[in-house]
């Protein structure tokens, strides 16, 4: 399968600051690119899907202002938290897909552990 | 069902030992079902993808059965070894939500 990563793998911030995630698919161009979050004992929850070169599509509940994401290129999406309050402390996952895969399929990186003081 | 379903929670067996773990998921506008392996501190590996009502897939040791219809797939690991100790996810993709729904996943230790 493909490889995506993402970086960094745990952050610690303090409440008010913003927070960036990266998250690249190395060897195959992603056309889509999906951010996950998920709590203690919780499944993986939808957050936004991002299309290279156009605005993020948000889940309903999600802040679209509080929680950023760019998708300048194929290869490359980033997620801010912006103003991060403890309450956003979870792991972040992001994944990616093209239009050459089907049915959602989705390549994963390893996730970022945030952690809001 | 509304929500993608995994039981047990977790499960624990000895090395050798078969077994099997189960999603259930909405049968309505069903497009395709999905199973990950996910190890800690790693990315959520694709084992299957799967659509077809009465479909089973295999890969070495594990292998897959769907039922669309009932809205069920069960997950089989044959002779488990203790590098089969991860999380295992399952996620539908309908056509009416176009996203993947995951369940919480079935949290596999094999002992020695």
């Amino acid at each position: 399968g493909a490889v995506v990563s993402q970086h960094p793998s745990w952050v610690i911030c303090k409440s008010g600051t913003s927070v960036k995630i990266e998250c690249r698919s190395l060897d195959f161009q992603a056309t889509t690119m999906f951010w996950y979050r998920q709590f203690p004992k919780q499944s993986l929850m939808l957050m936004a899907t991002s299309n290279e070169g156009s605005k993020a599509t948000y889940e309903q509940g999600v802040e679209k202002d509080k929680f950023l994401i760019n998708h300048a290129s194929l290869t490359l999406s980033t997620l801010t938290v912006t103003s991060a309050h403890p309450e956003d402390s979870s792991f972040y996952i992001c994944s990616a897909s093209s239009l050459a895969l089907s049915y959602n399929e989705q390549f994963f990186g390893p996730g970022t552990r945030l952690t809001v003081l | 069902i509304l929500n993608v379903e995994q039981s047990p929670q977790s499960l624990h067996v000895q090395e050798g030992d078969s077994t099997n773990f189960t999603c259930s998921f909405p049968s309505s506008n069903f497009y395709a079902l999905h199973w990950y392996r996910w190890e800690t501190a790693k990315s959520p590996e694709a084992l299957f993808v799967m659509t077809l009502n009465g479909d089973e897939k295999k890969k070495g040791r594990i292998s897959a059965t769907l039922n669309t219809k009932e809205g069920y797939s069960y997950l089989y690991i044959k002779g488990s070894q203790p590098e089969d100790s991860a999380t295992y996810l399952c996620a539908s993709y309908t056509g009416t939500a176009s996203k993947l729904t995951f369940g919480t996943g079935t949290r596999l230790q094999v002992t020695l």
